[in-house]
């Protein structure tokens, strides 16, 4: 079954640097997303995406955020000068294109956890 | 997105059916309800969705009575490997608006012994 894969699966990085997280969707999937989890709460949206644009994204979703698509399967999420409160699971969704009268499920992939040290 | 409530935790041991029942008592016409699966340090899994009556896949059935106000996620004989987090979520997931974005709680933390 076609998976969602996040590289790397741990990430270290000191606070004030840049880091990318990496995410290969399911290849015909059309909607991709970023959650977080920070360690012993809720899983938390971050932001979606859609033709090549940002659809949707939330309160946590700030200027030190930004995503990419910068080829047909990579999507990234970067975090521009981190904060010791970015530390948690970073996951990536990836949805299929909406079809009449369907509702497709996300599918996740396991994470990347980033420790801002 | 209609609010959810779910059980913080249950127990159960091997081989018994468990059933984690969600209250949504605002959902929508055009809502779905979906329940994902969550074990540690990996990415939320989907196990079900449904809209009205009874869902059944080969993971899990789903009841939703006919005032949809509420759904039960039933799992048959569970086992240790089903030591999760589950999360029920209600949503208009048609709406292109929203960007679909799920909305976790809390989840119901299962939890099988031998």
């Amino acid at each position: 079954e076609p998976e969602v894969t996040q590289t790397p699966s741990h990430q270290v990085t000191q606070m004030g640097q840049e880091v990318i997280l990496r995410c290969v969707p399911i290849s015909n999937h059309l909607y991709f997303y970023w959650y977080r989890q920070i360690l012993g709460q809720k899983v938390e949206f971050l932001v979606s995406f859609y033709n090549n644009e940002i659809s949707e994204k939330s309160e946590i979703f700030d200027d030190q955020f930004s995503v990419e698509r910068p080829d047909g399967s990579n999507f990234t999420l970067k975090i521009r000068s981190t904060k010791l409160e970015d530390s948690a699971m970073y996951f990536c969704a990836s949805r299929k294109d909406r079809e009449l009268y369907s509702n497709q499920p996300q599918h996740f992939g396991d994470g990347t956890r980033l420790s801002i040290l | 997105l209609a609010k959810t409530t779910q059980p913080i935790s249950m127990d159960s041991y091997e081989g018994q059916e468990v059933n984690i029942t969600c209250s949504h008592n605002n959902i929508a016409t055009n809502d779905y309800i979906t329940w994902y699966q969550q074990f540690p340090s990996q990415g939320p899994r989907f196990i079900i969705q449904g809209y009205k009556t009874k869902v059944t896949n080969e993971v899990a059935s789903l009841f939703i009575p006919a005032d949809r106000k509420s759904s039960t996620l039933s799992l048959p004989r569970v086992s240790l490997s089903d030591t999760a987090v589950y999360y029920c979520l209600v949503g208009d997931l048609s709406n292109s608006n929203s960007g679909y974005a799920l909305n976790f709680g809390k989840g119901t933390s299962l939890l099988v012994t031998p």
